[in-house]
């Protein structure tokens, strides 16, 4: 079985800081680990995922996250949040099969 | 918090018969669901956004006739797989929101099985 927790529902962080957004995971089984965002009113769209290949995993708009096993985390990162960063985030777990398990979301503001 | 009931959890079929999906909003009025699909290993891939009370926006690639959908309610939406195939088989997941900026929950997902 998978789950999921993202720790804090709202992060806010200055235009120019380091973005970081956390993502602790379980599972029985080795496992494929997603980051989405969403827009308002979109549907997500896949920011980078994690499939047993390399730890650190970049994903578009300079957004990267690094698994570790040893702290079942997943944290997303990046150096320099711009405005057009704001929005909800979330961490999914899968375990290779069919069914994905969503964390409950960080909503990420950005101040000017 | 706000809770999206999406049922059945799993399902089988033979191929050729149709299976209807459905997605509740239960304290809340979805003005909006999303309905994605998800191969094993792969992430998800959204197939259509649905309004209450208009036809749904389908992305590209995905078929109008093969997938079904109606938000009929601001508390239901359906996605009916017509004639289904083996390679239908998928994991389905809707999510619904209260409007723009407004918070996006998650159904457990349905487990599509075509025999």
């Amino acid at each position: 079985a998978q789950s999921v927790t993202q720790l804090g529902s709202h992060v806010s962080v200055s235009e120019g800081a380091l973005v970081l957004l956390r993502c602790n995971y379980s599972s029985s089984v080795p496992p494929y680990l997603f980051w989405y965002v969403q827009y308002p009113n979109q549907g997500l769209q896949l920011l980078l995922k994690y499939t047993s290949a390399a730890t650190l995993v970049k994903g578009i708009n300079g957004f990267e996250a690094e698994f570790k096993k040893s702290e079942t985390s997943f944290h997303l990162t990046k150096p320099s949040a711009h405005m057009s960063d704001a929005a909800e985030y979330f961490c999914a777990v899968s375990g290779g099969g069919f069914k994905t398990i969503f964390g409950a979301g960080t909503r990420l503001f950005v101040k000017a | 918090g706000a809770v999206v009931s999406q049922h059945p959890s799993w399902v089988i079929c033979k191929s050729g018969t149709s299976v209807k999906i459905e997605c509740r909003s239960l304290d809340f009025q979805a003005t909006t669901m999303f309905w994605y699909r998800q191969f094993p290993k792969q992430s998800l891939m959204l197939m259509a956004t649905s309004n209450e009370g208009s036809k749904a926006t389908y992305e590209q690639g995905v078929e109008k006739d093969k997938f079904l959908i109606n938000h009929a309610s601001l508390t239901l939406s359906t996605l009916t797989v017509t004639s289904a195939h083996p390679e239908d088989s998928s994991f389905y997941i809707c999510s619904a929101s209260e409007g723009i900026n407004e918070k996006l929950f998650f159904g457990s997902g349905t487990q599509l099985s075509v025999l």
